[in-house]
C-alpha cells in the first residue's frame, strides 16, 4: 500500500509570491490534514479536509487555504508569503470512523521564502 | 498552541538501555499518539492508545495512558542507534476535534 505522498519536496520562494503544495492520501483515506513545523514553534494544526469540505482550521491567518479534490487528494495554497512562512509542511490522512484515528504522514514539502 | 509537553526535551542513553519519555496534556482528549521524526523528516506513527485504555505495547514499544494525571510515558526498551530520532505525543479530541495537537518532542541520542 502506498503512503502518503508530498510534492513538491523543496520549493524556494520569495517573499509576496504564492506558493502551492501538494498531498496524496492513502488509499481509502478520505481525510486528510495539514500541519506547519516551524524552526521553534514546533507542529502547528493548520486544516483539515474531510469529503471535500473544510472540517476544521488552526490559528493560521486567511492566506493559508486549501481544498480537496473529488479523489481526496488536497491543495496547500499560501498567498502573499512572508518569511515566517519558511517551515516544513506536513500532510497527513486518515480513515473516517466517526472518531480520531491514526494519521499517516508524507515526508513533507520544505518551503523556504527568502 | 501546545497540547503536549514532552519530558524530557533531550535524552542520551547507550544501546541497550531503556528510554521513557513522559508527556503531559491539559484537556480532555479521545485519544494520544506518539510518533518519530528523524532528522526533519515525516512523521513515523508509533502506537495510538484511546483514553478508555492504560497501556499498550508495540514490540519494543510500551505506552502507558494515565487520563487523571493527564499524562503518558513512553518506553523504549533495549534501544539501538537507529532508535536515534525526535519523538512526539500528540493528542486527538478537544476542541480541535480530531486535529493532532502535538508537543514540542524529546529528542533521543543512542550512541553504540
Amino acid at each position: 500500500e502506498a503512503g502518503v505522498t508530498q510534492s513538491p519536496t523543496h520549493l524556494i520562494k520569495t517573499r509576496g509570491q504564492q506558493a502551492t503544495l501538494r498531498c496524496s492520501p492513502i488509499s481509502g483515506h478520505t481525510s486528510v490534514y495539514w500541519y506547519q513545523q516551524a524552526l521553534g514553534l514546533g507542529l502547528q494544526f493548520l486544516l483539515w479536509y474531510d469529503e471535500g469540505e473544510e472540517r476544521n482550521r488552526g490559528n493560521f491567518p486567511p492566506r493559508f487555504s486549501g481544498r480537496q479534490f473529488p479523489n481526496y487528494s488536497s491543495e496547500l495554497n499560501v498567498n502573499a508569503l512572508e518569511l515566517e512562512d519558511s517551515a516544513l509542511y506536513l500532510c497527513a490522512s486518515s480513515r473516517w470512523t466517526g472518531g480520531p484515528e491514526t494519521q499517516y504522514f508524507g515526508p513533507g514539502t520544505r518551503l523556504l521564502v527568502l | 498552541s501546545q497540547q503536549g509537553e514532552e519530558d524530557p526535551q533531550a535524552l542520551s542513553i547507550q544501546e541497550g538501555e531503556n528510554a521513557t519519555m513522559n508527556c503531559s496534556y491539559k484537556t480532555s482528549i479521545n485519544n494520544l499518539q506518539w510518533y518519530r521524526q528523524n532528522s526533519g523528516r515525516g512523521l513515523v506513527h508509533l502506537i495510538l492508545i484511546r483514553s478508555n485504555e492504560r497501556e499498550k505495547h508495540s514490540g519494543r514499544l510500551r505506552v502507558t495512558l494515565d487520563t487523571s494525571k493527564k499524562s503518558s510515558s513512553l518506553l523504549i526498551t533495549a534501544s539501538r542507534a537507529a532508535d536515534t530520532a525526535s519523538y512526539f505525543c500528540a493528542t486527538a479530541g478537544g476542541h480541535r476535534g480530531y486535529a493532532l495537537n502535538f508537543g514540542k518532542g524529546t529528542s533521543l541520542l543512542v550512541t553504540p
